[in-house]
């Protein structure tokens, strides 16, 4: 059974739209986190959450905004849509914050802005 | 600000030959170092890690990795690949106080047959 859920797999968006990219981990983890892989740009941390509280955010737009209802959600907002929002976006998660701790990623959610 | 170079976008290999992937790092101490895989449509999985000890770590499917603090280092290994290695590898790095992976841009494997 996947342990990261990520959902949807794929999704397509128009210019100027909102979307919500859902995440779930079933590990038991305290921390969750967003990253980013685009065609220009590598793997790129994005958000952290802890506890359900952000840590830290690498993020200069605030089009971008976690949402966690839940200590096993991290959802990620996105609204007003550009075509360089287009990228796959990983959730991940960890049993802590701390930097050594392993963190495990989900399949991922690749989004096409038109 | 630390960062991961991966200098080799793709290799290829063929299989049974040995493997060689690079990673170099940049931070001033001695960062926590990972290495990922992906394989197509899926999610990253961890090979291995290293942050202190014997330089030469283990990790799954026979990838070592060796640790060289003195060249900035953090080589991925493996004595006989399979064509099921195929695969995207990305090093990563954390550092102390902070609870993200900082990311090469990856290496694309084809194992050949």
């Amino acid at each position: 059974d996947p342990k990261i859920i990520q959902k949807p797999k794929y999704l397509v968006a128009v210019t100027g739209s909102e979307k919500i990219l859902i995440c779930e981990q079933y590990l038991g983890h305290n921390a969750m986190y967003w990253y980013r892989q685009s065609a220009k740009k590598p793997l790129e941390f994005m958000f952290s959450y802890s506890y359900q509280k952000l840590m830290d955010n690498q993020t200069a737009s605030s089009r971008f905004q976690p949402q966690s209802s839940k200590k096993n959600h991290l959802d990620l907002q996105i609204t007003a849509l550009k075509p360089d929002d287009s990228a796959t976006y990983f959730c991940a998660s960890s049993q802590d914050p701390s930097y050594y701790a392993e963190q495990f990623f989900g399949p991922g959610t690749r989004l096409t802005v038109l | 600000a630390q960062s991961v170079t991966q200098p080799d976008a793709r290799v290829t290999v063929s299989e049974g030959a040995s493997l060689q992937l690079r990673c170099k790092y940049s931070y001033s101490a001695t960062p926590y170092l990972f290495w990922y895989v992906q394989y197509p449509r899926q999610g990253l999985q961890l090979l291995l890690k290293y942050y202190s000890g014997d330089p030469v770590v283990q990790g799954v499917n026979s990838f070592e990795a060796e640790f060289s603090k003195s060249n900035s280092s953090f080589h991925l290994q493996k004595a006989s690949v399979h064509w099921s290695d195929s695969a995207v590898y990305f090093c990563a790095l954390s550092i102390p106080g902070y609870n993200k992976l900082t990311f090469g841009k990856g290496t694309v494997l084809l194992v050949s047959p």
